[in-house]
């Protein structure tokens, strides 16, 4: 298999661009998480879902975010409008279901200027 | 209250010592998975181990090993003869039930970044 695919790998954009992320999961995996990693704050969970339906989406920073997993293969994080502060790596993972371990994608570095 | 606690935010070891790192967890559950996770400078995170809280056999894995200690809510990471490759983050997650739904709620505490000079 070929792990989990993130894209694009780095994102570079102005302030009040609309930014969107892409995540293909592993195959057969039922859960994807998106993460975002920051040297101040961490690694935090932004949102999960089961068999494509939100379960959780209590860390989503505010109403500029949005996912949304529209089958088992694809999810997309988006950020309308980013902001400098958005700018970080963002995970996704996925895994086969909650005793399993999170299968991580590459990241996206996203810079807003 | 934190769900995943790794007090110790940065170590640094000289090459060939040992090192363990720790990992202290909160939980209701009585089903619930550990896990440690390795990110090295490169940034991709690595899953290293995962552990049931019915199993508390320690497990080694050549320089790798872990102790889980329920008594202690502990599952802490040793690496013995520490390398300059291990230099990383680590990080320990939870994963446990959310609501009745079965559904899985993971947290990760906040890593341990690791140096190892040679």
């Amino acid at each position: 298999d070929a792990g989990v695919i993130q894209s694009p790998r780095h994102e570079v954009t102005e302030m009040g661009q609309e930014v969107t992320l892409r995540c293909k999961p592993i195959s057969g995996h039922d859960y994807l998480f998106w993460y975002r990693q920051t040297m101040m704050r961490g690694l935090e969970l932004l949102i999960y879902f089961n068999n494509n339906v939100p379960i959780d989406d209590s860390g989503m920073p505010e109403d500029r975010f949005s996912a949304k997993m529209p089958n088992a293969s694809f999810s997309t994080l988006k950020i309308q409008p980013s902001e400098p502060r958005d700018s970080a790596v963002y995970f996704c993972a996925s895994s086969r279901d909650r005793a399993n371990e999170q299968y991580f994608g590459p990241g996206t570095r996203l810079t807003v200027t | 209250a934190q769900k995943v606690t790794q007090a110790q935010t940065e170590i640094s070891v000289v090459e060939k010592e040992d090192v363990t790192l720790d990992c202290v967890y909160e939980t209701r559950d009585t089903t619930y998975y550990l896990f440690w996770y390795k990110q090295p400078p490169s940034g991709e995170l690595v899953f290293l181990i995962r552990r049931n809280s019915f199993d508390e056999q320690n497990e080694i894995s050549g320089r790798y090993s872990w102790n889980f200690q329920k008594s202690t809510s502990s599952f802490n990471f040793t690496i013995t003869a520490s390398q300059v490759v291990d230099s990383a983050v680590y990080f320990c997650a939870l994963s446990e039930s959310y609501n009745s739904g079965g559904y899985q709620k993971v947290t990760f505490g906040i890593g341990t970044k690791l140096q190892v000079i040679p």
